[in-house]
């Protein structure tokens, strides 16, 4: 069974940083891309960043560059999210997620229950 | 950037009433490969969101098969055949062909 399991979050000032974890069981981890999407309170979804296999490319939402930094473990099968410089406006549930495709194989995304974030002086 | 216009955004729905949701693409989701990246999701209140079809038509495990999806191209649409009072909740179309955007939502909500 594919498990996402997200922890990291909580309360931090603004300017503050903040580390997300992930933690991934069920699967293959190095043979897929990794991506963290985020939900503002009352607000709809977001991509935030997205990684692929061997963490040799990396990619982030324009809002977010120089910001935030995704990394991965393939040896511990985790995902990270590192941010810095945090604003009011990055409070949100963030979400780990799988992405569809091994190779040319394709099947379903899967979703972590996600980890508030929560920038408030 | 893709953008995904999901309508209507508020639906009443009468349980045992079909009901649909529209979801319109700036461009579209074809892949060169023949994979069109366009998802389903329902989240209830409080909820995380919950895949509901992936790939535009493949349900996933353990939705009810009231649920369906179809399309192509750059129209796609969310079908349920009967409306149970559990399926309220917003729903959002995600296209994931050209990086990841999601549709604006659609609220679900009783009569």
């Amino acid at each position: 069974e594919v498990q996402l399991v997200e922890s990291g979050g909580g309360l931090v000032q603004p300017g503050g940083s903040l580390r997300l974890s992930c933690a991934a069981s069920g699967f293959i981890f190095s043979s897929y891309w990794m991506y963290w999407v985020r939900q503002a309170p009352g607000e709809g979804l977001e991509w935030v960043a997205k990684i692929n296999e061997d963490g040799s490319e990396k990619y982030y939402v324009d809002s977010e560059k120089g910001r935030f930094t995704i990394s991965r473990d393939n040896a511990k099968n985790s995902l990270s999210l590192q941010m810095n410089s945090l604003r009011a406006e990055d409070t949100a549930v963030y979400y780990c997620v799988r992405g569809y495709c091994t190779g040319n194989r394709c099947s379903r995304p899967y979703w972590g229950q996600g980890t508030l974030v929560s920038v408030t002086s | 950037d893709i953008v995904l216009t999901q309508s209507p955004l508020s639906l009443p729905v009468t349980p045992g009433e079909p009901a649909s949701i529209s979801c319109k693409s700036s461009q579209s989701l074809l892949r060169s490969d023949g994979y069109s990246f366009l998802d389903w999701y329902l989240q209830k209140p409080g909820q995380s969101p919950q895949l509901l079809i992936y790939l535009v038509s493949n349900r996933a495990s353990g939705v009810p098969d009231r649920f369906s999806g179809s399309g192509s191209g750059t129209d796609f649409t969310l079908k349920i055949s009967r409306v149970e009072a559990e399926d309220v909740g917003v729903y959002y179309c995600m296209q994931a062909t050209q990086s990841w955007t999601f549709g604006q939502g659609t609220k679900v909500e009783i009569k």
